[in-house]
């Protein structure tokens, strides 16, 4: 079945350590998202990408790196940097239809705890 | 992306109609209407969108003022499982512009027996 994948669904980690969280899609969708969740909150875009080997900042960018070398593959990496890294992370893709683009399709998450 | 403004929670009996309304004054001519929906630590599912006609699919119906500053997401029979937070958005849908979405913080529903 078409879909997108986040893994894992439940990940811990220590402070200070960088951890990078996983997003593939077999859509043959062209763009991909990523959102950070708090509890009770909407989601917040964190970054996104249109097009292989091209992503732009989404509003809370800081402390958050990716890369985007393959269509199907869109890895987010929490650094050290960012203070309160403990969400709920998101994933999405869409794509175009004609000039038209898509709805979006997320991934179920995973819920990050830093320790 | 238009900001929506939405309340942020309301309570529906069981088999009646839910109506969930979106005020988006500031909506673009080319923006369209989203609604999602999430359910408790689930990602977000595409419910509906519209321009400026009314819709309906198997899940919902989506009536658009005519002046198109407010929107409404009609659940017909609520059900149990249709306890959830909603969204609506607007995006264009025309160019590299419509793949950025900006989420608010939604109206938690839940739906009572």
């Amino acid at each position: 079945d078409g879909g997108i994948t986040q893994s894992p669904k439940y990940l811990f980690r220590k402070e200070g350590q960088n951890v990078t969280l996983s997003c593939e899609q077999n859509l043959n969708h062209d763009a991909m998202y990523w959102y950070r969740q708090d509890p009770g909150q909407g989601l917040r875009l964190i970054y996104y990408s249109q097009i292989v080997n091209d992503f732009q900042k989404g509003d809370i960018a800081e402390g958050y790196s990716v890369s985007r070398e393959k269509k199907e593959s869109f890895p987010l990496t929490v650094t050290s940097a960012q203070k309160n890294p403990t969400a709920f992370y998101l994933c999405a893709s869409s794509t175009r239809t004609g000039a038209r683009n898509t709805e979006a399709f997320f991934g179920q998450g995973t819920r990050l705890t830093v320790v | 992306d238009a900001k929506t403004t939405q309340p942020p929670s309301m309570d529906c009996a069981e088999g009646r109609a839910a109506n969930l309304p979106c005020n988006h004054s500031t909506i673009s001519g080319n923006e369209y209407v989203y609604w999602y929906r999430q359910i408790h630590s689930q990602g977000p599912q595409y419910i509906i969108h519209g321009l400026k006609n009314n819709e309906t699919n198997e899940m919902a119906s989506l009536i658009i003022t005519e002046d198109r500053k407010s929107s409404t997401l009609i659940l017909p029979h609520a059900t149990l499982r249709d306890t959830a937070v909603y969204y609506c958005i607007v995006r264009v849908r025309e160019g590299a512009a419509g793949n950025k979405l900006t989420f608010g913080g939604g109206t938690r529903v839940l739906v009572k027996p």
